[in-house]
């Protein structure tokens, strides 16, 4: 049974650029949430995708959107890159209405 | 809103001995609690969850949390470390059940664990 899927691995962009990480979920899981963990940080909530719409967002600007594709895997998008989005991002998965949320190994995004 | 403090930022016990992580939260509903573990330059990994159901709970590697509401706190405690167990642990809480919810995490606890 695959867990979450996220790739790239690593990655690296300049200042300004524009970035798109992707996630699978966990088989049978339909609800994507996304989460930026800055270093020495706890993972902080970006937005969450259900039935291929944003249900909920964190406090992040318009900068970063998502996607959720018809077959549950989903897109974040960065745009305008800044030196403080140097993270882990972490994507997770569940079944809605579920309560268990499984993360994905994660995106590791250096800005320079 | 819902927040969690996890105090201790770092914790230092010698293998065999107990584990006792503190998390406190702060929730204007009934809470959902979680623990998760992560391992250096991995994802997050759920220990264990308290969903209103026993206040007991008992999660994976032999580690349980006790949900108390008198101070709002879920503190995980492991009776003897384990050298694998030298890693980052989070505490989060969430609002409600179902897929409404989202995460809330504390800023982290780094076991280290002495031979």
């Amino acid at each position: 049974d695959a867990g979450v899927t996220q790739s790239p691995t690593h990655l690296i962009k300049t200042r300004g650029q524009q970035v798109t990480l992707r996630c699978s979920p966990k088989s049978g899981h339909d609800t994507v949430s996304w989460y930026q963990q800055a270093l020495g940080q706890g993972p902080q909530f970006i937005f969450q995708y259900y039935e291929e719409e944003e249900r909920q967002r964190g406090n992040f600007p318009d900068r970063f959107s998502g996607h959720q594709f018809p077959n549950y895997s989903s897109e974040l998008n960065v745009n305008a890159l800044l030196l403080g989005d140097s993270a882990l991002y972490l994507c997770a998965s569940t079944l809605w209405p579920g309560n268990t949320i499984y993360f994905g190994e994660g995106s590791w995004l250096t800005v320079v | 809103a819902q927040s969690v403090t996890q105090l201790g930022s770092h914790v230092s016990v010698s293998e065999g001995a107990l584990v006792l992580l503190r998390c406190n939260y702060s929730s204007s509903v009934p809470p959902y609690l979680f623990w998760y573990v992560q391992y250096p330059n991995q994802g997050l990994q759920l220990l264990l969850k308290y969903t209103s159901a026993a206040t007991l709970v008992k999660g994976i590697n032999g580690f349980e949390a006790e949900f108390k509401k008198s101070e709002t706190s879920f503190h995980l405690t492991k009776p003897s470390a384990h050298m694998s167990d030298a890693a980052e642990y989070f505490c989060a809480v969430s609002d409600s059940g179902g897929s409404n919810y989202k995460l809330t995490f504390g800023k982290g606890t780094l076991l280290t664990v002495n031979p």
